[in-house]
Formats: structure tokens, sequence, C-alpha cells
């Protein structure tokens, strides 16, 4: 069974600057798809950028990157210039991409992020 | 126009009640999920259905089960409820052919046991 960690419960930034939050995960598989998902206080799942592990360039949404480090099975999110609005708490998940499996997603355990004006 | 939408967004209820938590896509999805989030914010997987395969979370204990009238709708039906059942629940929808593509949300709905 895959796993997905998140080691950092909380992180904070001030506002404009850059953080990037930390992924590991865990599978014996070589295809699969990771994510970032954003949880603002209203509760709804939103993605932030998707990256597909066949693919080697890091996937980016302006001004949020990804580090995607396939051998060391580390997927990281970088925020650039922080905005008020990114403040939420953020879920690192996991999804085979084999035919036939399951499609559901595995998630990690969250890292709250504050910034800071 | 919401493309995943659940109801109630809220319930409350006793302990032993017997409950349903509507979901419905217009995205013309074929596959749908639902997902528990506990108090402490971990999102785990309950269910994934689509018209042809039903998987089942073992952990789910079988008071719980989903129920699904169409393509469109992934009800989940809830039995002699439990306090620790008290979580938010989020329905969830994707397209099952196109692989890789994301899951989209429902806005969750809140259940407190009492």
């Amino acid at each position: 069974a895959q796993t997905v960690t998140q080691s950092q419960p909380e992180m904070s930034v001030q506002e404009a600057e850059t953080v990037t939050l930390s992924c590991t995960y865990d599978t014996s598989e070589s295809d699969y798809y990771l994510f970032w998902y954003k949880q603002p206080p209203s509760r709804q799942m939103i993605l932030v950028i998707r990256q597909e592990a066949y693919k080697q360039q890091n996937a980016t949404e302006n001004r949020f990157s990804v580090n995607f480090q396939k051998a060391a099975k580390s997927f990281s999110l970088k925020i650039s210039d922080s905005q008020l609005g990114d403040a939420a708490m953020y879920f690192c998940a996991y999804r085979s991409a084999l035919t036939g499996s399951a499609r559901q997603l595995t998630f990690g355990s969250g890292t709250q992020l504050t910034v800071l004006p | 126009d919401t493309a995943v939408s659940q109801t109630p967004k809220y319930l409350v209820t006793q302990m032993g009640n017997d409950k349903s938590i509507k979901c419905e896509q217009n995205l013309g999805h074929d596959t749908m999920y639902w997902y528990k989030q506990d108090s402490k914010k971990f999102l785990k997987i309950m269910f994934s259905y689509n018209n042809k395969e039903l998987i089942i979370n073992e952990t789910v204990p079988n008071r719980f089960s989903p129920k699904s009238p169409d393509k469109a709708h992934l009800n989940l039906h809830i039995n002699s409820l439990e306090l620790g059942d008290s979580a938010v629940y989020f329905c969830a929808s994707s397209q099952g052919v196109l692989e890789g593509y994301e899951q989209y949300f429902g806005p969750g709905t809140r259940l407190t046991v009492t």
C-alpha cells in the first residue's frame, strides 16, 4: 500500500516571500500521479498542481511549482510571492496509474500554512 | 454552476439514527468517491464507484453503504450512527477514462453525532 508523509504540520511565511512544503511518499509502482490540494477555511478542496510521474519536468502553475524527485520519492511544493489568500491546509496526494487500479487518492496528513502580513 | 454538490452541508443527529448524505455531479464523470475527514483533518477514502465496480475500503464499517441511483449521483447511507462517525464527508468525482485527471470535490458535509 502506498503512503504519503507530510512532516511539517505547520508552516508560516511572510507575505511576498517564498515557502516550500515537503512531501514524501512510498510506493513500489513506477507510474503514478501526485497532487497538491489546498483546503482553505471554507473546507473546499482545491487542486493546486498535478505531476505525472513519467514526466521529468517539474510542474508549474503561476506562483506554484513542484520539485519532483522520483528516485528520492519526494514531491515538494514551492509557493512564490506568498499572498494572504494562500493561507490554508495543504495536502499532498498520490494516485496509482495502473490500469484497473482503484483511482482513489491517498493523502498526507496536511500542512497548515499561515501567511503573515 | 456547481460541479459537485452535496446536501446537506451540516447534519446534526443523535446516536443510533440512520441518515443519508446526497451527492450529485454535473460533469459527466463516470467515477465517484466518498472520503472522510476526521477531526485531525486526515482524509481517507471510503468508497470509489463507477457503473461497473464498487471498491470499498476494508476499514469502513458495514453501517456505511453507498447507493448510486444513476451515474450522476452517489449517496451515502449511514445506519446506527455512532459518536465516532462525526467528521466531514466529501464526495468527489473524476473521469476514469482519462487517467490522471483531477478529482473534483464537493463542499463537504459536516456530520455531528450527539
